[in-house]
């Protein structure tokens, strides 16, 4: 079955610096790739999502790279501010498949005013 | 607005009791799950449902079973809870041929 695998497991940036949170996965028959920010006490939200047939994907500060060949991926936020802190999950799924998701295990960052 | 609500916040259960989480979505979709939460393994997924009266195993399904009796419900039950059963739940749902999962607030269980 599908693996994902996430580093760091925890981040630290200065406000202002860029953050970039990498993912690979183990299956190649997946081909949609979300990334989940879940703030602390709170629920886990979408916040960008990238499918296999799309490189980049940009969302105002928010970016995600795919690189199918070595499966992986990578989620980066720029100009980074005090509420990104956050724990960020990637997943990797095969869409029409039931959208069952395998998640990674999760990056906390946190971003030092 | 998707709205997914959880039974409980927060719950503390004996070893040996039996415990149900429910999870109620209000936007008619098809599919719901219900995940595990724990450090440094984000989130498994223990069961899933694509319609009243079906449920698939996930990755987890070991001292847990499920009950989708509407469309709306889908319970998770620990029939003789554990200590290793001690975690934060977390029931999410979509539509069918869309991607994006649906939160609830989870449930952190503890088990004593």
């Amino acid at each position: 079955g599908e693996n994902v695998e996430q580093h760091p497991s925890t981040l630290s940036v200065q406000e202002g610096d860029s953050a970039v949170i990498k993912c690979t996965y183990s299956d190649s028959a997946s081909n949609y790739f979300p990334w989940y920010k879940q703030e602390l006490g709170k629920r886990p939200q979408l916040i960008i999502d990238i499918r296999s047939n799309v490189g980049e994907k940009k969302d105002q500060r928010i970016a995600v790279t795919l690189n199918k060949t070595a499966k992986h991926f990578s989620l980066h936020i720029t100009e980074t501010q005090p509420e990104d802190s956050a724990v960020y999950f990637c997943a990797a799924s095969i869409t029409g498949y039931g959208q069952n998701f395998v998640f990674g295990p999760g990056t906390r960052l946190s971003v030092l005013p | 607005d998707v709205k997914v609500t959880q039974s409980s916040r927060y719950l503390v259960k004996r070893t040996g009791e039996k415990v149900f989480l429910e999870c109620v979505q209000d936007m008619d979709h098809e599919n719901m799950f219900w995940y595990r939460q724990d450090p440094g393994l984000g989130l498994r997924l223990i069961y899933f449902s694509y319609d009243v009266k079906m449920k698939e195993k996930g990755d987890i399904p070991e001292g847990y079973s499920v009950s989708r009796e509407k469309k709306e419900r889908f319970s998770l039950i620990l029939e003789s809870a554990s200590t290793n059963q001690t975690s934060m739940y977390l029931c999410a749902s979509n539509p069918a041929g869309q991607e994006t999962q649906y939160f609830g607030p989870g449930t952190r269980l503890l088990v004593l």
